[in-house]
């Protein structure tokens, strides 16, 4: 069965403090792996997806990087504006549940003035 | 262009009724997926339409709940005889396709918040 850690569960950074989010994930045969941001009261937005180690993705303050058993997002001078919570979620080749995701429980992300 | 929408936004019921949630994913993906997000948290699949049939209905939670899709466009999640255990926001999300091989990015919907009183 696919699993996914975040870690922490939550994050408070003053405006400018970088710093980096982590996906723990165990997987038989990663199909994907996603992160998505998440506001109150919305659906997830799409951020990057990553298809092997060693493979890394950027947006703006985000740098998406990936390895063997984990993902890091680093948020690099980040703004009250990133303040959200950052879903990680993989999916795996496993069976024949070729639509699911398996989602973390979030990192609760607050940037402060 | 238009993203996943959802409606209604927000369903208040009471307990033992029927409710019926839909889905309109972006035009052109043949993919559909329902999640259940209960407060505080992960998301929880469903379902998931490739075309209009469903493949895997594994994460539906009891036979209470039931999915459909027609037109390979529209789907219903329906829930009977609601229980206070059924409030979450339910999500849905579309991709252009599904497979085996490179997993397609899933676009997710506003979300529907249910609320079972």
């Amino acid at each position: 069965e696919d699993q996914v850690t975040q870690s922490p569960e939550a994050l408070r950074l003053q405006e400018g403090e970088s710093s980096s989010l982590n996906c723990s994930y165990t997987v038989s045969g990663l199909r994907g792996l996603f992160w998505y941001r998440q506001d109150p009261g919305k659906g997830p937005e799409f951020l990057f997806t990553l298809y092997s180690a060693g493979e890394e993705k950027e947006k703006e303050r985000l740098k998406a990087t990936l390895t063997k058993k984990e993902s890091f997002l680093h948020i690099t001078a980040p703004k009250p504006e990133d303040s959200a919570t950052y879903l990680c979620a993989v999916r795996g080749a496993g069976g024949t549940s070729y639509g699911k995701l398996t989602f973390g429980q979030g990192t609760i992300l607050t940037v402060h003035p | 262009g238009a993203g996943v929408s959802q409606s209604p936004s927000n369903k208040v019921t009471e307990k033992g009724k029927d409710v019926e949630l839909r889905c309109d994913p972006i035009s052109g993906h043949t993919a559909l997926y329902w999640y259940r997000q209960r407060l505080g948290q992960g998301l929880e699949f469903l379902i998931y339409f490739q075309g209009n049939s469903a493949p895997d209905k594994s994460g539906l939670p009891s036979d209470r709940f039931s999915a459909e899709r027609t037109g390979e466009s529209v789907s219903t999640l329906t829930i009977q005889r609601t229980q206070q255990e059924d409030s979450a926001v339910y999500l849905c999300a579309s991709s252009p396709r599904t497979s085996g091989g490179l997993a397609d990015t899933q676009y997710f919907g506003p979300g529907t918040r249910l609320t079972v009183l």
